[in-house]
């Protein structure tokens, strides 16, 4: 199965972008990108997915790597209230469920007042 | 909608009790799971269910059972409770690309 790899943990100034890494180096044609983020003491929330293009939500940009070995989630201008576990994980377009997704520990971003 | 609560938020157990965690969700989604959270470590999967009436196992299914009687309902029980089963409990639903998460049952076993 492919796997993620995500620097643990990352600081950030309040107020400016924040850029968190993912690699996938043996990501299939049929994997989506999917982000989450765990607020403290909360369960895990949806952040933003995507194939191939980059892609832009109210939370979030995903930019995605020409040959997706790699992608970037982006936060333009981080708040206090970013400070969460970032997760980056794969699921097989088409896949239905969450049974075959892993939840690895994610990196621990941290904002800088 | 409340989405996915979680029932009860907190629990204390001595070794050998048992207790059932009840998980429900109000979205009319078929797809339910049970996750636990260490410190340090991200979700791994108890069981699942793809649908009412079935459950299946995860990755760390040993010394849990489910069951999923209800649609709306998947409830997670621990029969003999082990010390190894202190952890934060999650319980999830989802439908196509997302995934929605319940705010988490911390249980203490003593």
């Amino acid at each position: 199965d492919a796997k993620t790899t995500q620097p643990n943990s990352m600081e950030s100034n309040e107020e400016e972008p924040v850029h968190l890494p993912c690699n996938h180096s043996t990501i299939s044609g049929t994997d989506y990108i999917h982000w989450y983020r765990q607020l403290p003491s909360q369960g895990p929330e949806y952040v933003i997915h995507g194939l191939t293009s980059n892609v832009n939500n109210r939370m979030a940009s995903l930019a995605i790597a020409e040959d997706r070995k790699s992608s970037t989630l982006i936060l333009h201008r981080a708040t206090l209230r970013d400070a969460a576990v970032y997760y980056c994980i794969l699921r097989l377009r088409g896949e239905t469920s969450y049974d075959k997704v892993i939840f690895g520990p994610g990196t621990s971003l941290s904002v800088i007042p | 909608n409340a989405g996915v609560t979680q029932t009860p938020k907190f629990r204390v157990l001595k070794t050998g009790q048992s207790m059932t965690l009840l998980c429900a969700q109000d979205m009319n989604h078929e797809y339910m799971y049970w996750y636990r959270q260490d410190p340090g470590m991200g979700l791994r999967l108890i069981h699942y269910s793809v649908g009412e009436g079935t459950t299946a196992k995860g990755e760390v299914p040993d010394g849990y059972n489910v069951s999923r009687l209800k649609k709306q309902n998947f409830l997670l029980g621990l029969e003999s409770a082990a010390p190894s089963q202190t952890s934060v409990y999650f319980c999830a639903s989802s439908v196509r690309e997302t995934q929605y998460f319940g705010p988490g049952t911390r249980l203490l076993v003593l």
